[in-house]
């Protein structure tokens, strides 16, 4: 079974709004990352947030992470069509060298 | 700084044939990894490499699936005898530390099988 778990499946918003989308994972980590897959630039890494941080910013993006919850979001703020991909969070299970990615959440944005 | 490569990018076969992938990660990138992706699914990691000994395996079918990296660099994967349930793309990443989630993973653009 994965280890991290995206929510929702897929999400459908209008150009200018955010979008948040959740992973929750089993075990302890050390570090989560999170990737976009489009077709047109493959699999790219977004952010990383380390298990002893709470909070990341990247341009629009907005990471946290909560331990206690096994838990990350993931916020899209002022959201472009160019948004429209698959979205992963990536763990490393007990802090070891294994990376284990989620199913994704599928991001559709309208213009 | 030239990307992750992967050939070929698409192949075709037919069942009970055999297939094989070629990666050549970023330049000093010591950990590679190859991945499968099945259509609406997250990656898979099948076996992680640091230069050329190998990390993890542990979801690698080994009465299919091969791969190594020799001298370090170049990685091929093989599949020998395919079945229809790995029809996929067949990712191929690199990054300078060992553990994939303390350091960014580069992608290649995949290889995608279709199994007949």
């Amino acid at each position: 079974s994965q280890q991290g778990e995206e929510d929702p499946q897929a999400l459908s918003i209008q150009e200018g709004e955010n979008a948040t989308m959740n992973c929750s994972y089993k075990t302890s980590i050390n570090n989560l990352q999170w990737y976009r897959q489009n077709s047109g630039r493959g699999l790219v890494h977004l952010i990383l947030i380390r298990s002893n941080e709470r909070e990341k910013h990247s341009g629009r993006l907005r990471v946290t992470l909560d331990t206690s919850k096994k838990s990350s979001s993931l916020l899209i703020t002022a959201s472009r069509a160019a948004d429209t991909a698959s979205y992963f969070c990536a763990t490393d299970p007990d802090g070891g060298f294994k990376t284990i990615f989620g199913a994704g959440t599928r991001l559709f944005v309208k213009a | 700084e030239a990307g992750v490569a992967q050939s070929p990018r698409y192949k075709i076969i037919e069942k009970r044939q055999s297939v094989a992938f070629w990666c050549n990660p970023i330049s000093g990138h010591a950990t590679l990894y190859w991945y499968q992706q099945i259509l609406g699914q997250g990656p898979k990691l099948l076996i992680q490499f640091q230069n050329n000994g190998v990390v993890d395996d542990s979801q690698l079918p080994k009465d299919r699936f091969s791969a190594e990296r020799l001298k370090g660099v170049d990685s091929t994967l093989k599949i020998q005898p395919a079945k229809l349930e790995d029809s996929a793309v067949y990712l191929c990443a690199s990054s300078l530390e060992t553990s994939g989630t303390a350091d960014t993973q580069y992608f290649g653009p995949g290889t995608r099988l279709t199994v007949l």
